[in-house]
């Protein structure tokens, strides 16, 4: 089955670090997106690409957020300086124009201390 | 922009009641339906789809559901549950307009009591 795949699995940092979220999209999929999952806020959307150029990053936190697709193969998360409040999972996503459905990966779950 | 609600935050049901998700979405246009699963630590599954046609929709593991165009409905359905549906369900939109994103309801969590 071609997956989605993210790493790290889990990151455990402190306060005012760089955390850096990577992600392989399905070969051949155009789109990638960001979700981030919150006991509060549920799934927000925080970025979205396709064919590598981002379209709409509205949903996220510009100050310490940003969001690259250096390749068609990697799409990366970077917050710096993380805070407290980023604690959450962080899923990528990822599918074809024209196909409807988005193939998730298993998530990053991000801890901010 | 479109939204979409999931009325029912926490649900608990016994093993073989019946189950009924709400959800209801806002947008005057055209949209495809989905409702993924969450089953405890793990990721977001697609369970099932609904992009035209007959509005009764049949997913994975015995679920389904209705789109009501009147209604801007898309509940999720399930005749008699098991302790393993226990996960959280999202229902989530597309906009005819929005490319492949996905607007996603709050989800609910199911706890099924053995």
């Amino acid at each position: 089955d071609a997956r989605v795949t993210q790493t790290p699995r889990d990151k455990v940092t402190e306060m005012g670090q760089e955390v850096t979220m990577r992600c392989q999209p399905i070969l051949g999929h155009n789109t990638v997106f960001w979700y981030r999952q919150t006991m509060m806020q549920g799934l927000e959307l925080l970025a979205y690409f396709r064919n590598r150029a981002p379209l709409d990053d509205s949903g996220m936190p510009k100050d310490r957020f940003s969001a690259e697709m250096p390749d068609a193969t990697l799409a990366t998360l970077k917050i710096q300086p993380s805070e407290p409040r980023d604690s959450a999972v962080y899923f990528c996503a990822s599918g074809l124009t024209g196909a409807n459905v988005l193939t998730f990966g298993a998530g990053s779950r991000l801890t901010v201390l | 922009a479109q939204s979409v609600s999931q009325h029912n935050h926490h649900v608990i049901l016994s093993e073989a009641a019946s189950l009924e998700l709400g959800c209801n979405y806002s947008y005057g246009g055209t949209v495809n339906l989905f409702w993924y699963v969450q089953y405890p630590g793990q990721h977001l599954q697609l369970l099932l789809k609904y992009f035209s046609g007959d509005p009764l929709v049949k997913g994975i593991k015995g679920f389904e559901a209705e789109f009501i165009k009147s209604k801007f409905s898309f509940n999720l359905r399930k005749p008699s549950v098991q302790w393993s549906d226990t996960a959280e369900y999202f229902c989530a939109v597309r906009a005819n307009n929005a490319g492949n994103m996905l607007t996603f309801g709050g989800g609910t969590r199911l706890m099924v009591k053995p």
